[in-house]
């Protein structure tokens, strides 16, 4: 069965430095989508960046980059120069051939002024 | 971008009351997704729809919960009897977005989410 396990409860750090979040996934399939989403106090789920499987090149998205490491099934999230605007839960999802979602228990980051 | 609607943004509800939770997903897509979110917890998968038919459910949608497509374009999770551990975020999700097999603009759509309180 996939999985994903999110090893970090929670994160903390200082406005404008960089934060890495972990993720790791257990698939046996060699196509596959994954996801970080960032989920707010209003708890609505915003997607973050997302990565296809068959591309080595790790996505970027303005401040978030990803670290995506195939062989060691580990799509790690790296915030940088982070804002207040960034506290949230943030969740990584693994996306399967059925396209179902499987998700990671979330991380809470908190940003500090 | 794509938007997901969905109503209402927040229900509340006496426990044995059915509760009907509307998404409107994004035209021309064919698969649609229920998850849930209890307070705190991870996201849960409850159901997947394709061609109008339920093509895979979690342990969780029992059947107490339906879905259908009533109209062609809605797509509703019906609870009935709600119990107190039915109160969670419910999210509808609509990837994909071509009805092709290839990957290449998947992204799973979700509307903002329903807040169901059962009391």
């Amino acid at each position: 069965a996939q999985t994903v396990t999110q090893s970090q409860p929670e994160m903390s750090v200082q406005e404008a430095e960089t934060v890495t979040l972990s993720c790791t996934y257990d698939t046996s399939e060699s196509n596959y989508y994954l996801f970080w989403y960032k989920q707010p106090p209003s708890r609505q789920m915003i997607l973050v960046i997302r990565q296809e499987a068959y591309k080595q090149q790790n996505a970027t998205e303005n401040r978030f980059s990803v670290n995506f490491q195939k062989a060691a099934k580990s799509f790690s999230l790296k915030i940088s120069d982070s804002q207040l605007g960034d506290t949230a839960m943030y969740f990584c999802a693994f996306m399967s051939n059925n396209y179902q979602l499987i998700w990671g228990a979330g991380t809470k980051l908190i940003i500090k002024p | 971008e794509p938007e997901v609607t969905q109503t209402p943004s927040h229900q509340v509800t006496q426990m044995g009351q059915e509760v009907i939770l509307r998404c409107v997903p994004i035209s021309n897509h064919l698969y649609f997704y229920w998850y849930r979110q209890i307070l705190g917890q991870k996201v849960e998968f409850l159901v997947s729809f394709y061609n109008n038919e339920i093509s895979e459910k979690s342990e969780i949608f029992d059947d107490q919960f339906s879905v259908e497509r009533p109209d062609g374009s809605n797509f509703t999770l019906k609870i009935r009897s709600t119990k107190l551990e039915d109160s969670a975020m419910y999210f509808c999700a609509s990837p994909l977005t071509s009805t092709g097999l290839t990957k290449t603009d998947t992204e799973a759509f979700f509307g903002q989410g329903t807040r169901l309180t059962v009391v």
